[in-house]
């Protein structure tokens, strides 16, 4: 048979350092962000959101930063813990959208 | 928990038999939204209902799936005639109204033999 074998982006960082996961969306017209968490065998998790009328978004230890010149997104994890170990995605959602559109996600492993 | 729940949480079936799945959305989301996700990949938009109107579906949707939402409340997602390129996450999410966050249920993980 077949194999299919995952090609997501990796990231590994000791517990306890701060984490920062990239994400290029692709439309200009794109007004609403959202990063969610997805650990394995669960649904997509809410973490944090931003519209294109901010650069900056911080919640409980993370912060969402939108570069609307470059088209990009990213996502700064504090103090990293085991339990953000997990695939991340950035939804991006056009202004006249009823979806988002998610990118590849990155996989995100914390080393205790 | 998000409040979304999707039932079964796992499927098996032999190509060619039928499948359905089932998603119950947060009580008060008017609109309700069906993905697919396959391996290493994030969620690709199959289609979303207002209320019990399904207003958009994806080129994803071949005419082999079908879905519903009668009520407006639960809705349900049929495959016929499954295939082994059907094999996916199937995710279920709801929200109150366009452009704002979207709750996903846990998934119907559908395997094809």
């Amino acid at each position: 048979g077949e194999s299919v074998g995952l090609h997501l982006p990796t990231l590994s960082v000791q517990e306890g350092d701060n984490s920062i996961i990239n994400c290029a969306y692709s439309n200009s017209a794109s007004d609403y962000f959202i990063w969610y968490k997805q650990e394995s065998g669960k649904g997509p998790q809410f973490i944090i959101d931003i519209r294109s009328n901010m650069d900056k978004r911080q919640g409980q230890r993370v912060t969402v930063l939108l570069n609307k010149t470059v088209k990009h997104l990213s996502l700064q994890i504090a103090a990293t813990q085991p339990g953000d170990s997990a695939v991340y995605f950035c939804a991006e959602n056009p202004f006249t959208g009823n979806q988002f559109y998610f990118g590849t996600g990155t996989s995100l492993t914390v080393i205790p | 928990d998000t409040g979304v729940s999707q039932d079964p949480r796992h499927k098996i079936t032999k190509r060619g038999q039928n499948v359905t799945f089932r998603c119950d959305p947060i009580s008060e989301h008017n609109r309700l939204y069906w993905y697919r996700q396959t391996l290493g990949q994030g969620p690709e938009f199959l289609t979303y209902f207002q209320n019990e109107a399904q207003l958009e579906k994806s080129r994803l949707l071949s005419d082999r799936f079908s879905a519903e939402r009668p009520k407006g409340s639960f809705s349900t997602l049929e495959i016929q005639r499954t295939e082994q390129g059907d094999s996916a996450m199937y995710l279920c999410a709801s929200s109150l109204v366009a452009n704002n966050e979207q709750f996903f249920g846990p998934g119907t993980r559908l395997t094809v033999l």
